[in-house]
């Protein structure tokens, strides 16, 4: 079974700052991973997934993650944090072979000026 | 491309009450999902669609009915609302997981719902 953790309910960075969320998930196939990005009183929308090639994934804002399968690891980053930035962020993953998504329980981060 | 719509946005229910979640999608997906999102739980799976006319149960199944009887249409029934079923309820899409670099799934607004 397929299970998605993340570390850190909330994250707060000062703008500027490196913005890194952990996800760590577990598998018994090879897993596609995702991240969303969801603003308040909105839907999930796609930051960046990874299926298969290149393990180092970029998205979109200026967002990336790489896949460590030895680490069993897709943490989320970005250099240089912005306001708007601040959002729920959601891991997810999937069994290559099936459809459904398994989310982690989101971590919230906030953007200090 | 409207991509994935879901009525009504919100809702308030008396305990007992019955009521349905619409989501409708134009992009001829073959999977269909609804999701309860509580907070500091995530989203989880209630039930989901492989395709027309097919059902099968989620995660947290339990009070909860669903229906697919047009490909682009999936239904969300609560039967006997409970105050337990507050929540924000999400409804997604998605290609088949064959389709490989196109995978994944688009969501809706949600809908936010109230049982008192």
């Amino acid at each position: 079974a397929q299970s998605v953790t993340q570390l850190g309910s909330h994250v707060s960075v000062s703008e500027g700052a490196l913005v890194l969320l952990r996800c760590n998930y577990s598998s018994s196939v090879p897993p596609y991973l995702f991240w969303y990005v969801q603003y308040p009183n909105q839907g999930l929308q796609l930051l960046l997934k990874y299926t298969t090639g290149a393990t180092l994934v970029k998205g979109i804002n200026g967002f990336e993650a790489e896949f460590k399968k030895s680490e069993t690891s897709f943490h989320l980053t970005k250099p240089s944090a912005h306001m708007s930035d601040a959002a729920e962020y959601f891991c997810a993953v999937s069994p290559s072979q099936g459809g459904k998504l398994i989310f982690g329980q989101g971590t919230e981060l906030s953007v200090k000026p | 491309n409207a991509g994935v719509t879901q009525t009504p946005k919100f809702r308030v229910l008396k305990t007992g009450q019955s009521m349905t979640l619409l989501c409708a999608q134009d992009m001829n997906h073959e999977y269909m999902y609804w999701y309860r999102q509580d907070p500091g739980m995530g989203l989880r799976l209630i039930h989901y669609s492989v395709g027309e006319g097919t059902t099968a149960k989620g995660e947290v199944p339990d009070g909860y009915n669903v229906s697919r009887l047009k490909k682009q249409n999936f239904l969300l029934g609560l039967e006997s609302a409970a105050p337990s079923q507050t929540s924000v309820y999400f409804c997604a899409s998605s290609p088949q997981p064959e389709t490989g670099a196109n995978y994944g799934y688009t969501f809706g607004s949600g809908t936010r719902l109230t049982v008192v």
